[in-house]
């Protein structure tokens, strides 16, 4: 089965604490990229993924870090998490070429930083 | 640069009626227009997509949207609503060039009373 899985599914911690979170798909996609999601503000872009070792930043990657080191993988690193980074995080893959419109979502990551 | 409005950010409708919900976007390029669905703890599903074929789009569990581009809308309708349907749905345009980005609305809470 397609799918795009993230792990963990619910994270609390405390500020400064490193943490990352995972995300791997299983459809050879090369483009994966992180969104978070808060109340009223819809989805917006962290940091994505054009190929191996190819990232960049979207519209907010303060205070996240990103690596692509083989395809299916795409982790999101918070080196020292603060609250206002507690969301709901996404994480998303799609392939190039005609069908690269279509993105695939994970479950989805609670994290809340106290 | 594409941005996306939705208007509404809840929405009850009663069984049986029709659902409505109101998506308007501004794109300096033709634009790729997606609809996703987003059930309680659940990722994001794509329902619909419009990449320049068909101005009426059909998607899945019912649901369609027409383009006008004179309108700048892309409007997500289903005759008849079910119990099922309740969920959060985002509209979001692709932006233009490589980066495959999506820009997502702040998205409408869909309730459904028996």
């Amino acid at each position: 089965e397609a799918q795009v899985t993230q792990n963990p599914r619910y994270l609390i911690t405390v500020t400064g604490k490193k943490l990352t979170v995972t995300c791997s798909q299983n459809m050879n996609h090369e483009y994966m990229s992180w969104y978070r999601q808060d109340p009223g503000l819809g989805l917006r872009q962290i940091y994505y993924s054009m190929n191996v070792e190819v990232t960049d930043k979207g519209d907010v990657p303060e205070g996240y870090k990103v690596s692509r080191k083989e395809k299916r993988n795409f982790p999101l690193i918070l080196e020292s998490p603060s609250p206002n980074q507690t969301s709901l995080y996404f994480c998303a893959s799609s392939s190039s070429g005609w069908a690269k419109n279509i993105q695939y979502f994970g479950a989805g990551t609670r994290l809340s930083v106290l | 640069a594409q941005s996306v409005t939705q208007l509404g950010s809840h929405v009850s409708v009663s069984e049986g009626a029709l659902v409505l919900l109101r998506c308007n976007y501004s794109s300096s390029v033709p634009p790729y227009l997606f609809w996703y669905v987003q059930y309680p703890n659940q990722g994001l599903q794509l329902l619909l997509k419009y990449t320049s074929a068909a101005t009426l789009v059909k998607g899945i569990n019912g649901f369609e949207a027409e383009f006008k581009k004179s309108e700048t809308s892309f409007h997500l309708t289903k005759p008849s609503a079910h119990m099922s349907d309740a969920a959060e749905y985002f509209c979001a345009v692709r932006e233009g060039g490589a980066t495959n980005k999506l820009i997502f609305g702040t998205g409408t809470l869909l309730a459904v009373q028996p």
